[in-house]
């Protein structure tokens, strides 16, 4: 099992809709959980960061299943700026030493928000 | 403002040369890494730098360099010996391990001509 699985998509979905992306985990000790955002060719921005149940911010909502290993985002009211590719990122050793400084990356799920 | 710096944006290497890439952060960051990704890939770990005068290889460490002399710079060195050299490069840094997740530079684009 890969560490961290996405759906790669395409996701095409109209202005307005509402989507959602699982990810799942396979390293059940992982503290910290991450969606970031990444625009073609830019570098990848924090969206949002989980470290219990979930969180929210405005249209977007990240769960957080720790017993099924599964995290998932919510956006609602889908905008066309919303389009880019959404990366799970997962921190798969709390805590110190050399396994903290590390993250786990997938591979994102790529979205197209359509007029 | 406080960020992460990577320069150039856009670099070409001809065969056989070696090429420095520059990321410097002002974030008082303790920790810096490197990163890799190809068109459809995730990002592979490269090096790392928990702290100054310190770094680990990472995933796909062979072929590149590194060095820590200051806080605020993490050099990275792609050698003749990268054989497929030609990615983006991205540099990120964190205030204490992962746990609180990485802030990004805006990445280096390396060509190979």
């Amino acid at each position: 099992r890969k560490e961290v699985e996405q759906d790669p998509g395409p996701f095409n979905v109209p202005e307005g809709a509402t989507v959602a992306f699982n990810c799942t985990y396979s390293n059940s000790a992982s503290q910290s959980f991450f969606w970031y955002r990444q625009d073609c060719r830019k570098e990848p921005k924090l969206l949002m960061s989980v470290y219990s149940s979930g969180n929210e911010d405005g249209r977007f909502t990240a769960q957080l299943n720790r017993a099924s290993q599964y995290i998932s985002l919510l956006i609602r009211d889908s905008k066309l700026s919303d389009s880019a590719t959404y990366l799970c990122v997962v921190n798969p050793q709390g805590g110190s030493g050399a396994g903290s400084y590390q993250l786990t990356f997938g591979k994102g799920t790529k979205l197209s928000v359509i007029p | 403002d406080g960020g992460i710096t990577q320069s150039p944006k856009y670099l070409f290497r001809k065969e056989g040369q070696n090429v420095t890439l520059s990321c410097e952060q002002n974030l008082n960051h303790d920790a810096m890494y490197w990163y890799r990704q190809d068109p459809g890939q995730g990002l592979r770990l490269i090096y790392y730098s928990q702290i100054v005068n310190d770094f680990q290889k990472g995933d796909i460490a062979e072929g590149y360099s590194v060095s820590r002399e200051k806080k605020e710079s993490f050099p990275l060195t792609v050698t003749s010996a990268q054989k497929n050299p030609t990615a983006f490069y991205l540099c990120a840094s964190s205030i204490d391990g992962s746990f609180y997740g990485y802030t990004f530079g805006s990445g280096t684009r390396l060509t190979v001509v």
